[in-house]
């Protein structure tokens, strides 16, 4: 199986400041990992796909990178709304698997 | 707008059964592959079960492995569940999607399992 180590698993920020958020894979997921938010008591919202590939809807100020098996989500400039769990999922083999997460905090 | 509405959470006790649905509207479900997804309170996301978009496949986390089965019914549009042998680890909020395959998720169904 695949596991996905998420880090840090929880991060205070200021509005306006860039915040990474990594996620690395015990073995090769080509590009196939996705990125969600998810707030309290709301379902997950799907941010990334494909490593890269901006959700829906999603804020330009959101993006993903790749070097290997290290992925990173960035937010460019922190924005109130942004507070919440991210999660990172790979979907190269079954059984898919998320990282622990990662709890942002508006400082 | 697509919607997905689950339903059959509820409290059993261990050992018992318990099935879920998720029906789909406004969506080509038949084109996609369905997931459940659970989240155990104050826990994070884990992945419990996927099935290919024409029934053919299924996949399972080890912990459901010979419990849990999932499948499909295209023609009714709608996801199911059947969950047996039922634990208290089991407790959680199952959601239907075809994350990361489209943004679309069910409500959230709320099992518990507890004496």
């Amino acid at each position: 199986d695949t596991q996905m180590t998420q880090s840090p698993s929880t991060l205070s920020a200021s509005v306006g400041d860039r915040v990474t958020i990594t996620c690395r894979a015990s073995q090769s997921i080509d590009s196939w990992l996705a990125w969600y938010q998810q707030k309290p008591g709301r379902t997950p919202k799907l941010l990334m796909y494909k490593a890269s590939h901006l959700g829906s809807g999603v804020p330009s100020r959101f993006s993903g990178r790749e070097s290997g098996t290290e992925f990173t989500l960035m937010i460019s400039s922190l924005q109130p709304d942004d507070f919440g769990t991210y999660y990172c999922q790979q979907y190269n083999t079954y059984p898919y698997t998320f990282g622990q997460g990662t709890k942002l905090k508006i400082k | 707008q697509v919607q997905m509405v689950e339903s059959g959470g509820g409290v059993v006790q261990p050992g018992t059964s318990l099935r879920l649905s998720c029906t789909a509207s406004n969506f080509s479900f038949s084109s996609y592959a369905m997931h459940w997804v659970r989240q155990a309170p104050g826990k994070g996301l884990e992945w419990v079960a996927s099935i290919l978009y024409n029934g053919f496949n299924e996949y399972y986390t080890d912990s459901v492995k010979g419990r849990f089965t999932v499948s499909r019914d295209n023609s009714k549009n709608t996801l199911f569940l059947q969950m047996n042998s039922l634990r208290r680890e089991d407790t959680a909020v199952y959601y239907c999607t075809s994350a990361p395959d489209g943004d679309n998720w069910g409500q959230g169904a709320l099992v518990t399992v507890s004496p």
